[in-house]
């Protein structure tokens, strides 16, 4: 049976800190490995990652796959408040349509 | 450019009724995902439609089943309720032969059971 962990599962920081969030699978046939911010109701995508050892940045935020280790890490520096919200990784197969997700990673950030 | 929609934001039903729930995809998308996403948890696949079929299901009992539009919009729908139905379900759109995990994900139907 597939399985995405995530850890921690919830965290709390203050602005200006940065933090790391990871996400281990066991995937039959993996072929990518996602990441969506959820605030409030609907995630949005930020990443999604397919080779080991790209790092992928968007502004603040930077995410990297270990295909070796089975793991991903999601980085964000210079925390804010808005970056307050349950970080979800999810991962596709190569034989399949489903996104497999982990339970998420719920950050608040504090002033 | 009009995002997913879902309709109803919240719904209350007793055990045992039925519900439908609907979704309009983002403009263009053509590929509609069902996901149910209990509290605390992360979401888990229903089942995803592609030109009006369910081409593929999750682990999900009979009693959930879905239908897609030729306008490519969808419905899920879920009879004899149970307490353990409580859930957020989301609907997420995508357009097939492009990396279809991106998906866009609408805000979610409220769904209590009591």
């Amino acid at each position: 049976e597939d399985k995405v962990v995530q850890s921690p599962l919830s965290l709390v920081v203050h602005e200006g800190d940065t933090v790391t969030l990871n996400c281990s699978y066991e995937v039959t046939n993996f072929r990518s490995l996602l990441w969506y911010k959820q605030e409030k109701k609907a995630p949005t995508f930020l990443f999604m990652l397919t080779s080991s050892g790209i790092e992928k940045k968007s502004g603040r935020l930077s995410s990297i796959l270990d295909k070796k280790e089975l793991s991903s890490i999601l980085n964000i520096t210079a925390t804010q408040t808005g970056d307050s919200a349950i970080y979800l990784c999810a991962v596709g197969r190569r034989s399949g349509y489903a996104l497999n997700f982990g339970k998420g990673t719920s950050l608040l950030v504090t002033p | 450019d009009a995002g997913v929609t879902q309709s109803p934001t919240h719904l209350i039903k007793t055990r045992g009724q039925q519900v439908t729930l609907r979704c309009s995809p983002k403009s263009g998308h053509d590929t509609v995902s069902w996901y149910q996403q209990a509290l605390g948890q992360g979401p888990q696949f229903i089942f995803q439609y592609y030109e009006e079929e369910e081409r593929q299901r999750g682990n999900f009992p009979d009693r959930f089943s879905g239908h897609q539009f030729p306008n490519y919009s969808s419905e899920l729908n879920v009879n004899a309720l149970l307490l353990g139905d409580s859930a957020l379900y989301l609907c997420a759109s995508s357009l097939q032969g492009t990396p279809n995990e991106k998906l866009f994900f609408g805000s979610g139907t409220q769904l209590s059971v009591l």
